[in-house]
């Protein structure tokens, strides 16, 4: 799987849209992009994936570019219920094996 | 989706003993896997669960400090023996419905003193 970097921390003012990077340049043709988050003392909640297109749910947008090697998770009005830690994953769509978390990032969203 | 228990959510242990932690899923699931967080850290996969057989354990974790059994599609436990403070983490169960998701269940929070 290939590897990811995140930015440790971020901060974001209530109400205004949280744009989280990811870089992922190593990523092969068939893998996907798929982020969790982790609110304090609870477990990992699937938030969005996407291959290659720009993917959107209730909960966030995920921006792929075009070389795909790099990506931004967009949560468009965060509230302090999203302070939490965010992981960018990369890897092959299911072949049977788990997931590998990095560090992610810690976005603290601020009144 | 997947609901996911565990039991207990929280315990506080002494040094030697052991601890069993129970995963209860709400459907059958095709894998089921344990992973450890400890204070500060991200999540490191202890082993997959195999339904029927030997778990499967990433390197640096064994069988004899934690046993597993799985021995249906929607449960599985993981014990935590001869515990010491180095033990003490969150413990989380984590299954694969089908698809490309990964749920996680609420942890159990380890307290080994």
């Amino acid at each position: 799987d290939a590897k990811t970097t995140q930015p440790p921390s971020m901060d974001c003012a209530e109400g205004r849209a949280a744009n989280l990077p990811c870089n992922h340049s190593t990523i092969s043709g068939n893998e996907y992009v798929y982020w969790y988050r982790q609110i304090h003392s609870q477990g990992p909640q699937y938030i969005i994936h996407g291959l290659k297109n720009n993917e959107t749910n209730e909960m966030a947008s995920l921006i792929i570019t075009e070389d795909r090697k790099s990506s931004t998770l967009i949560l468009p009005h965060a509230t302090l219920r999203d302070t939490a830690v965010y992981y960018c994953i990369v890897r092959v769509a299911w072949r049977g094996q788990n997931f590998v978390f990095g560090p992610g990032t810690r976005l603290s969203v601020l009144p | 989706s997947a609901v996911i228990s565990q039991k207990p959510s929280r315990d506080i242990c002494q040094r030697g003993t052991s601890l069993t932690i129970q995963c209860q899923v709400d459907s059958q699931v095709t894998m089921m896997f344990w992973y450890r967080q400890q204070p500060g850290q991200s999540l490191t996969l202890i082993a997959t669960a195999n339904q029927g057989s030997e778990a499967t354990y990433e390197s640096g974790f064994v069988i004899d400090k934690f046993p597993i059994s799985r021995p249906n599609l929607t449960f599985s436990t993981l014990t935590v023996s001869n515990m010491s403070p180095e033990d003490s983490s969150i413990y989380l169960c984590s299954v694969v419905k089908q698809g490309y998701e990964q749920y996680f269940g609420p942890g159990t929070r380890l307290t080994v003193t």
